[in-house]
């Protein structure tokens, strides 16, 4: 049981260059999110996904686009990297809202720089 | 949207000592659920401790309990007997009853020292 696992770890972006972020879980989570952690800042919820194919925008999703197709996955997208979203990302999963099912759990994080 | 406030950005103690990180909430909700979270100089997210808010009892975990006052929206951290891997942020996070997200405090830097 890996849990959440994230790739790359670490990538260097030029400004206006895309990448997809990815993140898988096998733990069947319903529930999965991307958050951004800037220095100074907690983490900040981009988007958030309650299952196969339904998705929502979180606290600041400009900049960045998400699918989920299957259970396990959850890809974030950044279609024109911006200086401005350089950060450590975090994917996180959860069984579900509410009751005990809504501890979420994270993946290693992939640090992001855009020049 | 609920707010999160850590007002300790850092704070240190010495090794074998309790020290007891402050975190402030605010909702107009009756039921939700409160995290503490670590993270080391890893950068791996790891949950300390859960509360529910409609739990009375303070919640325990080995050397890390909590005080959750649901009147004041307070919900301090206590690490007893601190230990040399202590060291990390600690976050603060609510998440609504019913709710996906996480909303999280800007963080405790702790810094145990021998």
């Amino acid at each position: 049981n890996a849990g959440v696992t994230q790739t790359p770890k670490f990538q260097v972006l030029k400004t206006g260059q895309s990448m997809t972020l990815q993140c898988a879980q096998d733990m069947n989570h319903e529930y999965m999110s991307w958050y951004r952690q800037d220095p100074g800042m907690g983490l900040r919820l981009i988007h958030y996904s309650v299952g196969a194919g339904i998705t929502d925008q979180g606290e600041v999703p400009n900049g960045y686009n998400v699918s989920r197709s299957t259970t396990e996955d959850f890809p974030l997208r950044l279609l024109s990297a911006a200086p401005s979203q350089t950060s450590v990302y975090f994917c996180a999963s959860s069984l579900g809202a509410g009751g005990g099912s809504n501890t979420q759990y994270f993946g290693p994080g992939t640090r992001l720089t855009v020049l | 949207a609920q707010t999160v406030t850590q007002s300790q950005p850092e704070m240190s103690v010495q090794e074998a000592e309790t020290v007891t990180l402050s975190c402030t909430y605010d909702t107009s909700e009756n039921n939700y659920y409160l995290f503490w979270y670590k993270q080391p100089p890893s950068r791996q997210m790891i949950l300390v401790i859960r509360q529910e808010a409609y739990k009375q009892q303070n919640a325990t975990e080995n050397r890390f309990s909590v005080n959750f006052q649901k009147a004041a929206k307070s919900f301090s951290l206590k690490i007893s007997d601190s230990q040399l891997g202590d060291t990390a942020m600690y976050f603060c996070a609510f998440a609504n009853l019913n709710g996906y997200a996480l909303n999280f405090g800007k963080g405790t830097s702790l810094l145990v020292t021998p």
